[in-house]
């Protein structure tokens, strides 16, 4: 069995602050760890994601997300939030390495809120 | 390149109607997933095709759900009679089959709203 626990609903931070979006999982098997983010009406766009490679994990748009197995969380992080980061992520995990939708479980999602 | 189109992307029906969403995925994609987000809630797994064949439908909630992949192409998923509980969003990805790791890309949403 494995699950998802993303720790805030809603985070407000101002425009050029750091971003913190905490995860915490658990997994019966090596996960597959992911952020995804979605914007009004856009599909969901991957982030990142960890596969048992490097436990710090750079993705698009400035994010990155370190792997910590021994406090099974994989945060989300962003030096300098910017007004079009504005938006919901979700933390999942897969117990699946062959990638694709395969056994996805979704966080409840976090919205991101950029104060001007 | 087309990424994975749904529509619609909305509809409101009444509870007891029929209502078909259509999810067309990116071309070559052999696997297609429907996931749903119920208000308030987790997204949710439905069911998995690879290409015409059900892979795996352990999320379908019950029998008023119909999927369908004819041809391996687009993918249609049918609610009849709807229920006021199926409210929700309903994603739709794709993928390539037999890359580990490979990343799934998902559709913008259809947002159903029975009333």
């Amino acid at each position: 069995a494995q699950s998802v626990t993303q720790l805030d609903s809603h985070v407000s931070v101002s425009e050029g602050t750091p971003v913190l979006l905490r995860c915490n999982y658990s997994s019966s098997y090596s996960p597959s760890l992911f952020w995804y983010v979605q914007h009004p009406n856009k599909g969901l766009q991957l982030l990142l994601k960890y596969t048992s490679a490097a436990t710090l994990v750079k993705g698009i748009n400035g994010f990155e997300a370190e792997f910590k197995k021994s406090e099974t969380s994989f945060h989300l992080t962003k030096p300098s939030a910017h007004m079009s980061d504005a938006a919901e992520y979700f933390c999942v995990v897969s117990s699946y390495s062959g990638g694709g939708a395969d056994g996805l479980t979704f966080g409840k999602g976090t919205h991101l809120i950029i104060q001007p | 390149e087309a990424g994975v189109t749904q529509f619609p992307s909305h509809s409101v029906i009444e509870k007891g109607q029929t209502v078909t969403l259509r999810c067309d995925p990116i071309s070559g994609h052999d696997n297609l997933y429907w996931y749903r987000r119920v208000m308030g809630k987790e997204i949710k797994f439905l069911l998995h095709f690879v290409k015409e064949s059900k892979q795996d439908e352990s999320g379908m909630p019950n029998n008023r759900f119909l999927a369908e992949r004819t041809g391996g192409t687009y993918s249609t998923l049918k609610v009849q009679p709807a229920e006021l509980e199926d409210s929700g969003v309903y994603f739709c990805a794709s993928s390539q089959v037999g890359k580990p790791n490979t990343e799934a890309f998902f559709g913008q949403g259809t947002r159903l709203t029975v009333v």
